[in-house]
């Protein structure tokens, strides 16, 4: 059974830079069958695909943050990471490691991580 | 990127109610979309994927329909757990982009 499982500061302050990491059990990121994602989810707000990356490393980025987004992954220690370079207030959020299947017809983010709440404030 | 347009944004329900969902694309999306259920405190539960296939586990009063550009998700008799924010995703391709969510109370 798959777990996935953020961790990470929960208080980042202004202009610096927010890291999480997603550790995954009962599972790997080596396959070439997944996706591995971030998304998130402000007070008040809906949900928002921050990136994904796959089994060779190649990366999908929200345009709307790619300016300031890194996600990596480690396929020995079976996690995968994003850094989200200066963040504002407006980054505050509840942010989610997810599982996507890679091909059509596949489901989409199956499963989640717990999430983790990052405030950033000063 | 596409935008998914999510309606209503809130609707109030009796248990038994048959209710609707809808999600509308800016353009062509095939079948790729998928629903969720989240509830506050929980990470979100896949509903429904590839707009019409029953994700393992989720009771069969969830369905799916749709093509193109115009997608919906019904429950057909409600239930008390059903109260939920749903939210549908589009994953034709990157950028993978959600509607902006229903709040669904039940009266």
């Amino acid at each position: 059974q798959l777990q996935l499982q953020e961790s990470g500061p929960g208080l980042v302050k202004p202009s610096e830079t927010l890291s999480l990491r997603c550790s995954i059990s009962g599972g790997s990121i080596s396959s070439d069958d997944y996706h591995w994602s971030w998304i998130r989810q402000a007070p008040g707000k809906g949900l928002e695909w921050i990136g994904s990356i796959n089994y060779s490393g190649k990366t999908y980025y929200n345009p709307s943050l790619e300016s300031r987004l890194i996600v990596s992954g480690d396929t020995s220690r079976k996690q995968f990471s994003l850094k989200l370079l200066s963040v504002t207030a407006a980054d505050t959020a509840v942010y989610y490691c997810a599982r996507k299947h890679y091909g059509a017809g596949r489901p989409p983010f199956d499963a989640w991580g717990q999430g983790i709440l990052v405030t950033v404030a000063s | 990127a596409i935008q998914m347009t999510q309606s209503p944004s809130s609707l109030s329900a009796s248990v038994g109610d048959r209710v609707t969902i809808t999600c509308r694309a800016n353009q062509v999306i095939r079948v790729d979309v998928g629903w969720y259920q989240h509830k506050p405190g929980k990470a979100p539960n896949l509903l429904i994927y590839a707009t019409s296939t029953l994700q393992g586990g989720v009771p069969s009063r969830f369905s799916g329909r749709g093509s193109g550009t115009d997608f919906t998700l019904t429950i057909s008799s409600l239930q008390p757990e059903d109260s939920a924010t749903y939210y549908c995703v589009q994953d034709y391709n990157y950028p993978h982009t959600f509607g902006q969510g229903t709040k669904l109370e039940i009266k």
